[in-house]
């Protein structure tokens, strides 16, 4: 999950695992969320997004679940491929804001072969 | 499609010495953004801009920061002076949406001042 401080929190899978990486977001009355993929030396690539009007969301290999009731978030990826290997941040719309993000601290995933 | 363009990749400046960091959006896309990303602070919204105009500026940390977009393909991020706390990765993103959804972004100046 998301942390505040120096460490990003860490998930270490095999390849063909499946991993979730989870997030836990601020505002209540944010109704947007987006996960999103930061390869090193790259800027934040958009994965998959979900409205608060649902809770699940699929994508190619990639699940968004959506807990409105505990303010979580939970990125589910399929058969972890090395090329997944990346920093993942969740982002919420600030409060229901149609521009602003607030982007969780991320999440280093790590698939070793 | 060549994505958000970012100049210069990396900068290595004096303290007290001018920065300015450059930015293509992508053709047609009418909102930009400027974040800044530190480990400490993570991902930061530092300006926003629709149709070429700045919409919130909230997010910029001081006066010696500025932005403008003179026209929907090109946006600068000026800092002057420069000090050592504002080393970061400066990111510019744009979108179609009008919004925050589906943000582009480019990959980054990676900004040392020492």
């Amino acid at each position: 999950g998301e942390s505040v401080g120096l460490h990003l929190p860490t998930l270490s899978v095999q390849e063909g695992d499946n991993s979730i990486i989870n997030c836990a977001y601020s505002n209540s009355a944010s109704d947007y969320f987006i996960w999103y993929k930061q390869e090193s030396g790259k800027g934040p690539q958009f994965i998959i997004d979900i409205r608060s009007n649902m809770d699940k969301r699929q994508g190619q290999r990639v699940t968004v679940l959506l807990n409105k009731t505990v303010k979580h978030l939970s990125l589910q990826i399929a058969a972890t491929q090395p090329g997944d290997s990346a920093v993942y941040f969740c982002a919420e719309n600030s409060g229901g804001s149609n521009y602003k993000l607030t982007f969780g601290k991320g999440t280093l995933l790590t698939v070793n072969p | 499609d060549a994505g958000v363009i970012q100049s210069p990749r990396h900068e290595v400046t004096e303290m007290g010495q001018e920065v300015t960091l450059r930015c293509k959006p992508i053709s047609g896309h009418n909102s930009l953004f400027w974040y800044r990303q530190t480990m400490m602070r993570g991902l930061e919204l530092l300006i926003y801009f629709n149709n070429n105009v700045p919409i919130d500026d909230s997010g910029m940390p001081e006066d010696r920061f500025s932005a403008k977009m003179p026209n929907a393909s090109f946006s600068t991020l000026k800092i002057q002076p420069s000090e050592p706390r504002d080393s970061a990765v400066y990111f510019c993103a744009s979108t179609t949406t009008g919004g925050n959804e589906k943000l582009f972004f480019g990959s980054g100046t990676q900004l040392s001042v020492l």
